[in-house]
């Protein structure tokens, strides 16, 4: 299932909302994981079944899902969030990852 | 607390083989699928392969790229999982990390929740 992102890459300032999408290129419900890469650094879990966020990942972010498009949702971006972020489809082998977009702080 | 190690890379010849491990510990390893992801150097991950729990057949998959020339496979009894890689390509090199999923036998858990630090491959002449 080949997986879609946009934007590739965004700027915004501190405190502001940032909304990043991907597309499943076939139904995959609502198996879809958002991961947070840093660089020199593993993938961490933010989310997965759309919307579930992960254990002692922070409030300001959230998922939601439309047929199939997905949404990854930084309320208030913080320093800290810079980083690459990608979406991953559980629901069937292969369980691609989307291109990625990268978030910085203006 | 859980721990998944990478080992195995290095510096090979195209055409030539590595066999990478990943060696859990701090859960009930028997218990979960895992994952080989990669990343090339600047790029983005890809998905590679999974070899699911006893549970589920210890049946792999593979991505399309890979198909043929590697194979995952595990020993429980060991806490490790394998990545075999043979007929390397020079587009191969990348980080390799092995990531679990929980098989619970209560629906689709997520891959992902932890995953070992890496381990370069390079492949060049």
């Amino acid at each position: 299932t080949e997986m879609t992102q946009s934007p590739t890459s965004l700027s915004a300032s501190v405190g502001d909302r940032v909304t990043i999408t991907c597309r499943a290129g076939q139904g995959i419900a609502t198996y879809l994981a958002w991961f947070q890469q840093k660089p020199g650094t593993a993938p961490k879990l933010l989310i997965y079944e759309a919307s579930t966020l992960q254990s002692g990942v922070p409030s300001r972010f959230s998922g939601s899902a439309s047929g199939p498009d997905f949404t990854l949702t930084i309320s208030s971006l913080h320093p800290e969030d810079v980083a690459t972020y990608y979406c991953q489809n559980y629901n069937t082998a292969p369980f691609t990852f989307g291109p990625g977009t990268k978030v910085e702080i203006k | 607390e859980v721990q998944l190690v990478e080992s195995g890379g290095g510096l090979v010849q195209p055409g030539g083989s590595l066999k990478l491990s990943c060696a859990a510990a701090g859960f009930t390893f028997s218990g979960s699928a895992i994952h080989w992801v990669r990343q090339a150097s600047g790029k983005g991950l890809e998905w590679i392969g999974r070899v699911r729990s006893n549970r589920n057949g210890y049946v792999t998959s593979y991505t399309a790229s890979v198909k043929g020339r590697f194979i995952i496979s595990r020993d429980d009894s060991r806490n490790t999982a394998y990545l075999q890689m043979n007929s390397l390509k020079i587009e191969d090199s990348a980080v390799y990390y092995c990531t679990r999923q929980p098989e619970t036998g209560r629906g689709i858990t997520p891959p992902g929740d932890y995953w070992g630090q890496g381990t370069l491959v390079a492949v060049s002449s």
